[in-house]
């Protein structure tokens, strides 16, 4: 089975300075990841996804995470927070369902992220 | 392109009373899945629907129940509501190997 642990439900961060949300996995098998936001009252937005390629992923809105292995980490970052960047963010793991699809999404808890002017 | 639509927006229910929910996927897509987002949580995998069958499903109750129609659109139906249901419910859908986009939910409020 697999799992995500997001270290810290709150993240503040000032306005232009570097954002940074944690995000470990446990899988037995390699591993598809993935970062979603999601604004009050709204769905979820796909910000970037690790699907065995490059280890370095770029994401819309600013963000990459970098897939570490051997640390079992996705960590997102972006250089310089923006206001509207202030949302939950959620990291996710899901594994080859057979080759038919991604399979289920398991999600870790989430971070919220609060941008100070 | 619309994107996941789900419908309704809001609902609430009475405790005991059964409800259902859908979803039409994004244009092309043929997998659904359902999500359950507690308060304060992560979504938590309700079940998956490819092909009108259900492919996987999470640790939920026979309460919790789904169909998947030729058009690819889906159900998700709940029977004997407890207030322990009251959450954001989440479609998602995808194509073979492709990630997951997610609609905007259902709000479920269970008095």
């Amino acid at each position: 089975a697999q799992s995500v642990t997001q270290l810290g439900s709150h993240v503040s961060v000032s306005e232009g300075a570097l954002v940074l949300l944690r995000c470990n996995y446990s899988s037995s098998v390699p591993p598809y990841l993935f970062w979603y936001v999601q604004y009050p009252n709204q769905g979820l937005q796909l910000l970037l996804k690790y699907t065995s390629a490059a280890t370095l992923v770029k994401g819309i809105n600013g963000f990459e995470a970098e897939f570490k292995k051997s640390e079992t980490s996705f960590h997102l970052t972006k250089p310089s927070a923006h206001m509207s960047d202030a949302a939950e963010y959620f990291c996710a793991v899901s594994v080859d369902a057979g080759g038919t699809s991604y399979g289920k999404l398991t999600f870790g808890q989430g971070t919220i992220l609060t941008v100070h002017p | 392109d619309a994107g996941v639509t789900q419908s309704p927006t809001h609902l609430i229910k009475t405790r005991g009373q059964q409800v259902t929910l859908r979803c039409s996927p994004k244009s092309g897509h043929d997998t659904v899945s359902w999500y359950q987002q507690a308060l304060g949580q992560g979504p938590q995998f309700i079940f998956q629907y490819y092909e009108e069958e259900e492919r996987q499903r999470g640790n939920f109750p026979d309460r919790f129940s789904g169909h998947q129609f030729p058009n690819y659109s889906s159900e998700l139906n709940v029977n004997a509501l407890l207030l322990g249901d009251s959450a954001l419910y989440l479609c998602a859908s995808s194509l073979i190997a492709t990630e997951a986009f997610f609609g905007q939910g259902t709000r479920l409020t269970v008095v």
